[in-house]
């Protein structure tokens, strides 16, 4: 059991160049995220998704996309990389239970740095 | 908006010295609150949590309580050790509705020998 998986770990992109983060659970969980954690900042939800086929925004989704054709995978998509998305990317899942009490699952995370 | 609130850090202590970190929290429903550690190139884990008012949650040691009158949930330990240096996040989630966790900024720890 794997839990959830990322790649890359690390990454250089160019202003204007485009790239996929990959994420990946094995835990059958309905509900997957992508958030970004900058230096001395909390984490910032950026996507979510509660199933495969249905995905929405969360608080910083503007410069980014997803999509989420399998339970299992929910890549995040940056079409022209900008200095300001250079952060750590984090993916993370959990099961969906009502009530607020989920516990999320996290990736070990993707250092992405746009010079 | 619901937002959480920690103390800056770092924290830095001797091993076996008494932790606190400070967590209070705005919200405008009757959230989870949540405790997660990041240790040095890894992923968060969820570390404990509590659902309602006076709950309180421990794993590894670590304990805090749902305080409703203060909208507080600090986190404490009773004897720290090098190996709980990490970086410790209070969040809450808000239902009705989605799982959506809202993060404070996170407070270092540093244990020394």
């Amino acid at each position: 059991n794997a839990g959830v998986t990322q790649t890359p770990k690390f990454r250089i992109l160019k202003i204007g160049q485009s790239m996929t983060l990959q994420c990946t659970q094995d835990m059958n969980h309905n509900y997957m995220y992508w958030y970004r954690q900058d230096p001395g900042m909390g984490l910032k939800l950026i996507y979510y998704s509660v199933g495969a086929g249905i995905t929405d925004k969360g608080e910083v989704p503007n410069g980014y996309n997803v999509s989420r054709s399998t339970t299992e995978d929910f890549p995040l998509r940056l079409e022209l990389a900008a200095p300001s998305q250079t952060s750590v990317y984090f993916c993370a899942s959990s099961y969906g239970t009502s009530g607020g009490t989920d516990t999320q699952y996290f990736g070990p995370g993707t250092r992405l740095t746009v010079l | 908006g619901d937002s959480v609130t920690q103390m800056e850090g770092p924290v830095t202590l001797s091993e076996e010295a008494f932790l606190t970190i400070n967590c209070t929290y705005t919200a405008t429903g009757y959230p989870s609150l949540f405790w997660y550690v990041q240790y040095p190139g890894e992923g968060l884990q969820l570390l404990l949590k509590a659902t309602k008012a006076d709950d309180k949650g421990s794993n590894k040691g670590f304990e805090a309580t749902y305080r409703k009158e203060t909208t507080s949930f600090h986190l404490e330990k009773g004897s720290v050790q090098v190996s709980d240096s990490a970086v410790y996040f209070c969040a809450l989630s808000d239902p009705p509705g989605f799982q959506k966790l809202v993060f404070g900024t996170g407070t270092r720890l540093l244990v020394s020998p």
